[in-house]
């Protein structure tokens, strides 16, 4: 059974930098597209971006000069870096996998609420 | 980017009863539409690829249909667990550009 964690720090402070990791467990990151997707408190679903396992990335127009995503496929890592971040980027973050030739989410994380303050 | 609007914003229907979802795309998205189940506190869950095809232990109550610019989501029958906020999404664009509806609320009248 295929497992999603993310982890990272709960409380960032505006301007700096947020970092997250997912880590995949129970199948290979390998052959798959894997996602963050964030919730704002009360609100809907933000697709963030993703990145094959081979290091290819596709962002949100919305959000792309402030992600990056990487991958480390020996750790059966996936990371997400978002710069420059302010109250708006308070939500929950989830990681979630997408099957080859398809972006629809089959498997999520359970999501870590990530909060913007000084 | 692809606007997807999901209607209605809540929907109060007693259990027991058949209840319809609508999504509506502003551009053909063709059959790539996925529709999510969630609970407080959970992470959504799939329910729908291909606008029609259930996910992996998905029972037969929930079904999928629309192709283009309209889908809808059915139940059949609502069951206490069917109670939660219904996403869709759209995943149609090459190079991919994902967005979801901002979701309905079925709720127990």
């Amino acid at each position: 059974q295929v497992q999603l964690q993310e982890s990272g720090p709960g409380l960032v402070t505006p301007s700096e930098t947020l970092s997250l990791t997912c880590t995949v467990s129970g199948g290979s990151i390998s052959s798959y597209f894997w996602s963050w997707i964030r919730q704002s408190p009360g609100k809907g679903l933000e697709w963030i971006g993703y990145i094959y396992y081979s290091g290819s990335t596709n962002y949100n127009p919305s959000l792309k000069s402030r992600v990056t995503i990487s991958v480390d496929t020996s750790k059966n890592q996936f990371s997400l870096k978002l710069s420059s971040v302010t109250a708006a980027d308070t939500a929950v973050y989830y990681c979630a996998r997408a099957l080859l030739g398809t972006h629809y989410f089959d498997y999520w994380g359970q999501g870590t609420l990530v909060t913007v303050s000084s | 980017e692809i606007v997807m609007t999901q209607s209605p914003a809540t929907l109060s229907v007693s259990p027991g009863e058949r209840a319809t979802l609508s999504c509506r795309a502003s551009q053909s998205v063709s059959s790539n539409l996925a529709w999510y189940q969630q609970k407080p506190g959970q992470a959504p869950r799939l329910l729908i690829y291909g606008a029609s095809t259930r996910a992996t232990g998905i029972p037969a109550k929930f079904s999928g249909s629309g192709s283009g610019t309209e889908f809808t989501l059915t139940f059949s029958s609502l069951q206490s667990e069917d109670f939660a906020v219904y996403y869709c999404q759209q995943y149609n664009n090459w190079p991919p550009e994902i967005t979801f509806g901002q979701g309905t609320r079925l709720e127990i009248k």
